[in-house]
């Protein structure tokens, strides 16, 4: 079963314009992550937020926590053609035996 | 460097062929995972295994097996008994089974089956 679902499933945007992915889950976390997939490739991990943080930044992504609302975004800022890949929110939930679990990806193309 | 390597990067099945798929790990990680992934889809988790000579199953564990007889190699055999066994197949480790550092999973490139 999957324990995040991502919104949009996709999404394009032009280059230098932000990229926002959203992702929802169902029961209590530990930790929340975001994963890139470039096509035909292995997921590499971008950002992890804690249960107990509000908002993380590293470079151009800036990662939001809302706990109450079981939600997390993922906001790309000045996007890049290479930054066309999917991405992933992982979740690592207190009743899933702490093993992380993936949703569905959004797909974001950047036309250059 | 350290990483996390899987071959083939890709493989033919024939229909009732067992297949098995390898996955090494030169990070000192304790804990490895199996995700099958379909076209457009997340991952679902196979197997897993949190120490060597342990492992348990996942969410789609039928028509799959796997052994973790050291610690660095944690290969996924693909059986006849796997109906639709046709996706990309990733491994992925982490340095303990809770995720408690800040680098989450390090994944492998993948290998791509296909039955024909």
């Amino acid at each position: 079963s999957q324990q995040g679902e991502e919104d949009p499933q996709a999404l394009s945007i032009q280059e230098g314009e932000n990229a926002t992915m959203n992702c929802s889950y169902k029961t209590s976390i530990n930790n929340l992550q975001w994963y890139r997939q470039n096509s035909g490739r292995g997921l590499v991990h971008l950002i992890l937020i804690r249960s107990n943080e509000r908002e993380k930044h590293s470079g151009r992504l800036r990662v939001t926590l809302d706990t109450s609302k079981k939600s997390s975004s993922l906001l790309i800022t000045a996007s890049r053609a290479a930054d066309t890949a999917s991405y992933f929110c992982a979740t690592d939930a207190y009743n899933a035996g702490n093993m992380l679990t993936f949703g569905g990806g959004t797909r974001l193309m950047v036309k250059p | 460097d350290g990483g996390i390597t899987q071959s083939p990067k890709y493989l033919f099945r024939k229909e009732g062929q067992n297949v098995t798929l390898s996955c090494e790990q030169n990070l000192n990680h304790d804990a490895m995972y199996w995700y099958r992934q379909d076209p457009g889809q997340g991952l679902r988790l196979i197997y897993y295994s949190q120490i060597v000579n342990d492992f348990q199953k996942g969410d789609i564990a039928e028509g799959y097996s796997v052994s973790r007889e050291k610690k660095e190699s944690f290969p996924l055999t693909v059986t006849s008994a796997q109906k639709n066994p046709t996706a990309f197949y990733l491994c992925a480790s982490s340095i303990e089974g809770r995720v408690l550092n800040r680098k989450g999973y390090t994944f492998g490139s993948g290998t791509r089956l296909t039955v024909v």
